[in-house]
């Protein structure tokens, strides 16, 4: 078994402020996924990376920033907060491609004041 | 693009009375995988089935969904609620990118005694 840590759990921020939430798996999973969540919006894909080093962008990339500096941690930067957001990031990784199961980490809650 | 329609955000209902949540896609994928996510409350989102064969029904953890690729619809259900399925479950794709798994909006599951 494995398991996904995500830190901060709890995060609150400035607006314009640049915010970086992380994510660890010791799965030694290929694939990572950086997902935000929005009641009614459901879970929309922020980036992506098959690989070390390697960087997709999903369809909500606008706004954020990712590194994967390493198998094991995907990083995701916020680069201007702002006022009053209110969202859960929820960090995945997979084995390999999307036909892998996705496992998730318990998510970073983000507050923008 | 590729797309998952979960039309119904919250369905209530009675212990013990049949569930059912819809899922329609699209895609131009001819191979697509169809996937059901549960999200439990201060818990991680986690698999509850998938599948790729038409036709062929899929079981786990009482619940079932047959993939349909005349009508482009996964439907999960169960035969007998119980207040334990209160969640928020997710319906996924993966289609024409092998990577990117495109999730639905999510329908939340409210089992009342």
């Amino acid at each position: 078994g494995g398991i996904i840590t995500q830190t901060p759990k709890f995060l609150i921020g400035q607006e314009g402020q640049k915010l970086t939430l992380k994510c660890q798996q010791n799965f030694n999973h290929d694939t990572m996924y950086w997902y935000r969540q929005d009641s009614g919006k459901g879970l929309r894909l922020i980036y992506y990376s098959i690989t070390e080093n390697d960087l997709q962008k999903g369809d909500l990339s606008e706004g954020y920033d990712a590194s994967r500096e390493k198998k094991s941690s995907f990083s995701l930067t916020v680069t201007s907060a702002q006022k009053n957001e209110m969202a859960v990031f929820l960090c995945a990784s997979s084995p390999g491609t999307g036909l892998d199961t996705q496992y998730f980490g318990p998510g970073t809650r983000l507050l923008v004041l | 693009g590729d797309s998952v329609t979960q039309k119904e955000g919250l369905v209530t209902l009675t212990e013990g009375l049949p569930v059912m949540l819809n899922c329609t896609y699209q895609t131009i994928y001819s191979n697509a995988f169809l996937f059901w996510y549960v999200h439990y409350l201060n818990e991680s989102p986690r698999l509850l089935l998938k599948s790729s064969t038409d036709n062929k029904r899929t079981e786990h953890q009482g619940f079932h969904a047959t993939l349909h690729k005349s009508s482009s619809s996964f439907h999960l259900q169960k035969s007998s609620a119980q207040l334990s399925d209160s969640a928020l479950y997710y319906c996924a794709l993966m289609g024409t990118n092998a990577y990117k798994v495109i999730f639905g909006k999510g329908t939340h599951l409210h089992v009342l005694p």
